[in-house]
């Protein structure tokens, strides 16, 4: 069974500009989470996504936002690039919302300059 | 607040060695998953070991062990034999139901380096 996917792998970009990011949950799974990883702050959870609905958000300011399609795969996006965006995307999916073990993408690495 | 502290930020034993990665959470709740989490200098989070909080056997998968003390609110992960593949970051993680959301709270993690 295929793992999860990210694509884009590596992405530059300015400030002010958006970028969508993409994730590919294993077949079958139905929840999809987003994390923003960074060498001060960690792990940081973004949101979760399941049958297509926001289950739930973390701390982020409006500008990050998200969705999941009706196959499960699930787009992030980012507007206003600030510098402090700059960071490792990594999303996870699992069974269900209760399942518990995250299964995670190899990420998406964002530079904004 | 629901918190997972990993008080190592950095450890370093030689291949072969036994070494325990130390992890304390704080929660209300009595059912909630416990993990570790591997992530190797490639970047892909791995899932190395998973314990639910209602068995009180500790979960073993190997090589890794934990030593999940509830009263203590303490999972601590061992590994055995230390395998220079077993370099990475190591973060511990715990799952719990808060307000009708399952929560997956993050530790900062720990950086082990196997040496030669």
């Amino acid at each position: 069974k295929a793992g999860v996917t990210q694509t884009p792998r590596y992405l530059i970009k300015t400030r002010g500009q958006q970028v969508t990011l993409s994730c590919s949950p294993i077949s079958g799974h139905r929840s999809v989470s987003w994390y923003q990883q960074t060498p001060g702050q960690g792990l940081q959870f973004l949101f979760e996504y399941f049958s297509e609905t926001q289950r739930n958000k973390g701390n982020f300011p409006g500008r990050f936002s998200g969705r999941q399609f009706s196959n499960s795969r699930s787009e992030m996006n980012v507007s206003t690039l600030e510098l402090g965006d700059s960071a490792l995307y990594l999303c996870a999916s699992s069974l269900s919302l209760a399942a518990g073990t995250q299964y995670f993408g190899p990420g998406t690495r964002l530079t904004v300059l | 607040a629901q918190t997972v502290t990993q008080s190592q930020p950095e450890m370093s034993v030689q291949e072969a060695e036994t070494v325990t990665l130390s992890c304390t959470y704080d929660t209300s709740e009595n059912n909630y998953y416990l993990f570790w989490y591997k992530q190797p200098p490639s970047r892909q989070m791995i899932l190395v070991i998973r314990q639910e909080a209602y068995k009180q056997q500790n979960a073993t998968e190997n090589r890794f062990s934990v030593n999940f003390q509830k009263a203590a609110k303490s999972f601590s992960l061992k590994i055995s034999d230390s395998q220079l593949g077993d370099t990475a970051m190591y973060f511990c993680a715990f799952q719990v139901l808060m307000d009708s959301n399952y929560q997956l709270i993050w530790g900062a993690g720990t950086k082990l380096i196997i040496k030669p």
